[in-house]
């Protein structure tokens, strides 16, 4: 069974730091792996998708990696703004039925 | 992307009532799920909507208290029956265009049972 897990919990940091945010999953065998924000009381934004055959992606200020073969992603938030915060979820595509598994999420705080 | 619409926004229920949830997209998608936000934790997947057939159910969701439906490519429906405060959660419908997309969410159901 597929486990997404998340480090830290919670992070929260000055403006304009670099933000480190980190998934690791337990089944290499993913289709892709998707990194979404959650704002209070919203749903879910996509961010990144990367393919399980791609190394990272990039938008703007964000930049996503993969590792499948060690089970891990990280995402990079270049250059933090107080409108960053929000609880950043990863989740992992399952090879067959796009079915994703999410991981509890690390909530992020920018302060001004 | 498309643009998914999710009604009711919230609702509070009487428990053993019975409640469901619309999901609207605004252009015809492949897939439609439906997930699970309880309090203070991640999302579960409940079940795959399939268009004209019964839907596909994740481990621990049942038929009888989920019942799902989907008639057509852009639309599908969760109820959420015989309700509990155990049931009290965020319900968020997702769609995936089409194959090798990301899947978007819609705002979300916030559903407390008294």
């Amino acid at each position: 069974k597929q486990e997404v897990t998340q480090i830290p919990a919670a992070l929260s940091v000055p403006e304009g730091e670099n933000l480190v945010l980190n998934c690791s999953f337990t089944d290499s065998a993913i289709y892709n792996l998707q990194w979404f924000r959650q704002d209070p009381g919203k749903g879910l934004t996509s961010l990144l998708l990367i393919q399980s055959s791609q190394r990272e992606q990039t938008s703007g200020r964000l930049n996503a990696s993969l590792d499948k073969s060690s089970g891990r992603s990280t995402l990079y938030i270049a250059a933090s703004q107080p409108g960053d915060s929000a609880t950043y979820l990863c989740a992992v595509d399952r090879v067959v039925g796009n079915k994703l598994t999410f991981g509890g999420g690390t909530r992020v705080l920018v302060k001004p | 992307s498309a643009v998914i619409s999710q009604k009711p926004s919230r609702d509070i229920c009487q428990r053993g009532t019975s409640l469901t949830i619309q999901c609207q997209v605004d252009s015809q998608v492949t897939m439609m799920f439906w997930y699970r936000q309880q309090p203070g934790q991640s999302l579960t997947l409940i079940a795959t909507a399939n268009q004209g057939s019964e839907a596909t159910y994740e481990s621990g969701f049942v038929i009888d208290k989920f019942p799902i439906s989907r008639p057509n490519l852009t639309f599908s429906t969760l109820t959420v029956s015989n309700m509990s405060p155990e049931d009290s959660s965020i319900y968020l419908c997702s769609v995936i265009d089409r194959g090798n997309q990301p899947q978007h969410f819609g705002d979300g159901t916030r559903l407390s049972i008294l």
